[in-house]
C-alpha cells in the first residue's frame, strides 16, 4: 500500500504571494491533519479535516485554510506569506480522527521557504 | 491545558548502549494515549510506540520500551542495544479522546555514535 505522499517537496515564495500544499493520504484513511515544524516550536497542529469536513483546528490566523476532497485529499494554503511561514508543513493521515487515538501516518513533508 | 514537555533537546549514545529519554505532560484528563514518533534525518515519521493511558503495564516494541509513570505524568522512552538507524529526532505525543487534537513535544534529537 503506498503511503503518504506530499508535493511538491520544496517550494520557494516571496512574502506576500500565496501557496498551496497538497496531500493524497494512504488508501482508505478518511482522516487527514496538518503540521507546521519549525525548529524552535517543533510540531504545530494546523487543522485536522475528515469526510470532506474540519473537525479541529489549531492556534493558527485565517491566512491558513484547508479542504478535503471526496477522495480524501487535502490541500492546505497559506495566503500573504510572511517570513515566519517559512517552515516544514506535514501531512498526516489515519483511518479515523487522529483526536481519536488512531495512528498518523506521515508523509515526507513540504518545504517552504519565504524570502 | 495540555502540553507536553521533552527537556533534552539533543542527546547521544555509543551504539549497542541504552539511552532514555525523558517525556513530560499535563492533562486533567483520566482517559488518554501517549506516543513516541520517530523522524530519521531527511525521512518520513513513524509510529514507535504507543501507550493507553488505562494499561499498568507498560508498553514494549523489540528495543523500545516505554517507563510510563501515570502519576508523576512522565513516559519516558528507552531504547536498548542502540543502532545508528535509530539516529533521529523522537517526538512525544499526547491524545485525549474529544479534544481531536494530537499535541506533541518539542522533540528531542538523538545521535547514535560508532
Amino acid at each position: 500500500k503506498a503511503g503518504v505522499t506530499q508535493t511538491p517537496r520544496y517550494l520557494i515564495k516571496t512574502r506576500g504571494q500565496q501557496v498551496t500544499l497538497s496531500c493524497s493520504p494512504i488508501s482508505g484513511h478518511r482522516s487527514v491533519s496538518w503540521y507546521q515544524q519549525t525548529p524552535g516550536q517543533g510540531l504545530q497542529f494546523l487543522f485536522e479535516y475528515f469526510s470532506e469536513t474540519q473537525r479541529n483546528k489549531g492556534n493558527f490566523p485565517g491566512r491558513f485554510s484547508g479542504r478535503q476532497f471526496s477522495n480524501s485529499r487535502s490541500e492546505m494554503n497559506v495566503s500573504t506569506l510572511e517570513l515566519g511561514d517559512s517552515a516544514l508543513y506535514l501531512c498526516a493521515s489515519s483511518l479515523g480522527l487522529a483526536g481519536l487515538q488512531e495512528t498518523q501516518y506521515f508523509g515526507p513533508g513540504t518545504r517552504l521557504l519565504v524570502l | 491545558a495540555q502540553t507536553v514537555t521533552q527537556s533534552q533537546p539533543e542527546m547521544s549514545v555509543q551504539e549497542a548502549e541504552t539511552v532514555t529519554l525523558s517525556c513530560t505532560y499535563d492533562t486533567s484528563e483520566n482517559n488518554y494515549y501517549l506516543f513516541w514518533y520517530k523522524q530519521p534525518p531527511s525521512r518520513q515519521m513513524i509510529l514507535v510506540i504507543r501507550q493507553e493511558a488505562y494499561k499498568q503495564q507498560n508498553a514494549t516494541e523489540n528495543r523500545f520500551s516505554v517507563n510510563f509513570q501515570k502519576a508523576a505524568k512522565s513516559f519516558s522512552l528507552k531504547i536498548s542495544d542502540s543502532q545508528l538507524g535509530d539516529t533521529a529526532m523522537y517526538f512525544c505525543a499526547l491524545v485525549i479522546p474529544g479534544t481531536y487534537k494530537y499535541i506533541f513535544g518539542t522533540g528531542t534529537r538523538l545521535k547514535v555514535l560508532a
